[in-house]
């Protein structure tokens, strides 16, 4: 059983598009995280949500958006594309906002067009 | 701001030999974590180091944590053509809640 998924894990869109990337896990973890991972390997936190409650907001434009709905999952909505938003978009997840293991999915590779 | 600082980039060994990685941070720590990714996936935790602890093993690794020079190094013995990858070292900072990544060190494994 996969325990941290993501969908779709491939994404090619035009500039300007509307897109969203789910993520879910099955760990029973309280916290869960969203990544970007660029072109040269460095990944870098953007959002987390402990219990449904934001947590970590990192500096990225407001055009992005996450959406907790339940604890198992995190969506992330990125409105108005823009070529610099291709990257490998990773979600995780921990135990809880003290436990700093981190479980990835397995990635969403995006590229603007 | 980025925290951990992988050294080497790059690192080709041939199977069987024995594969350093360093990392070194800038700011106190709680904790600090070595991952590997595979080619196209995403990361698995290897290791955690408490700040309060200088060595620790799990299997064939062996993680040293030297807080007064704010390092760590990964050792991989007896490498795997399995063990190519990219390792990553992330801190997690006193006070904060956020793991912090380096750039990764790429281990190629050459059989």
């Amino acid at each position: 059983d996969t325990a941290v998924s993501q969908t779709p894990k491939y994404l090619v869109t035009q500039m300007g598009n509307d897109k969203s990337i789910k993520c879910e896990q099955n760990l029973g973890h309280d916290t869960m995280y969203w990544y970007k991972q660029d072109s040269k390997k460095f990944l870098k936190i953007m959002f987390s949500y402990n219990n449904k409650e934001l947590i970590i907001n990192e500096t990225v434009p407001n055009r992005f958006s996450p959406k907790s709905p339940d604890k198992a999952h995190l969506n992330l909505h990125i409105n108005s594309l823009e070529l610099g938003d291709s990257a490998v978009y990773f979600c995780a997840s921990s135990l809880s906002r003290g436990i700093q293991t981190q479980y990835f999915g397995p990635g969403t590779r995006l590229l603007v067009l | 701001s980025q925290q951990g600082e992988e050294d080497p980039q790059a690192l080709s060994i041939q199977e069987g030999e024995n594969a350093t990685m360093n990392c070194s941070y800038k700011t106190s720590i709680n904790n600090l974590q070595w991952y590997r990714q595979n080619s196209g996936r995403g990361l698995v935790h290897l290791i955690l180091i408490r700040s309060n602890e200088r060595e620790k093993h799990s299997g064939r690794l062996r993680v040293t944590l030297d807080t007064s020079k704010k390092s760590s190094s990964l050792l991989i013995t007896a490498s795997r053509a399995a063990d190519t990858a990219s390792y990553f070292c992330a801190t997690l900072q006193g006070g904060s809640e956020k793991l912090v990544f380096g750039k990764g060190t790429k281990l190629t494994v050459n059989p």
